[in-house]
């Protein structure tokens, strides 16, 4: 069956640092999400993306985030200048097309120190 | 926008014992999913139940759109079960709402 991957599966970073998050989505999905969890916290949703430009994107998502579909497979998320609260479980969701069933990645674990 | 709710927030059981989760939503939505966040922090998708009723082994879910609530059964519970239980919701702005989850703990 196939399935969303993510790399890393957990990165060390320092604060102030670029970090960049990959996610491969199933081929032939068309839309594309991050989200977002803080230790013990709930799923936030981060931004959405279809057809190569951001469809909605949440408060949480500010100038420091930037998301590209840099050749056609991958699906990347970019912390520009990370801080301590960026520390966070990173989960990438794709769907085949609108209104259906969300598959999730195996998320990305960032520690910023 | 959507406000999703879940109770109870923790449950513990003893191994063996059933147990209903639910999951309360404020308004009309076109896409529910039930997760396990397994210990090592993965989303499991147990359900894609937009409406209606289904089963998988000990695990079933049913979603009464109408009313705005969905429960998730788990009967025989094992101590693999334990971990983090979310509902998601999707009211037609194509992402997900999570709830706040359900700690469930199984005892040996």
């Amino acid at each position: 069956e196939p399935e969303v991957t993510q790399t890393p599966s957990h990165q060390v970073t320092q604060m102030g640092q670029e970090v960049i998050l990959r996610c491969v989505p199933i081929s032939n999905h068309l839309y594309f999400y991050w989200y977002r969890q803080i230790l013990g916290q709930k799923v936030e949703f981060l931004v959405s993306f279809y057809n190569n430009e951001i469809s909605e994107k949440s408060e949480i998502f500010d100038d420091q985030f930037s998301v590209e579909r840099p050749d056609g497979s991958n699906f990347t998320l970019k912390i520009r200048s990370t801080k301590l609260e960026d520390s966070a479980m990173y989960f990438c969701a794709t769907i085949p097309d609108s209104y259906n069933e969300q598959f999730f990645g195996p998320g990305t674990r960032l520690t910023v120190l | 926008g959507i406000q999703v709710e879940q109770s109870p927030p923790d449950l513990i059981l003893q191994e063996g014992a059933n147990s209903t989760l639910r999951c309360n939503f404020s308004d009309s939505v076109n896409n529910l999913q039930w997760f396990h966040q397994n210990p090592w922090g993965q989303l499991i998708n147990l359900f894609y139940i937009p409406s209606g009723t289904k089963q998988n082994g000990r695990l079933s879910a049913t979603t009464v759109a109408t009313e705005r609530y969905s429960l998730l059964y788990i009967s025989s519970s094992q101590t693999t079960d334990s971990g983090v239980y979310f509902c998601a919701v999707d009211n037609y702005g194509q992402n997900f709402v999570f709830g706040p989850g359900t700690r469930l703990s199984v005892l040996p």
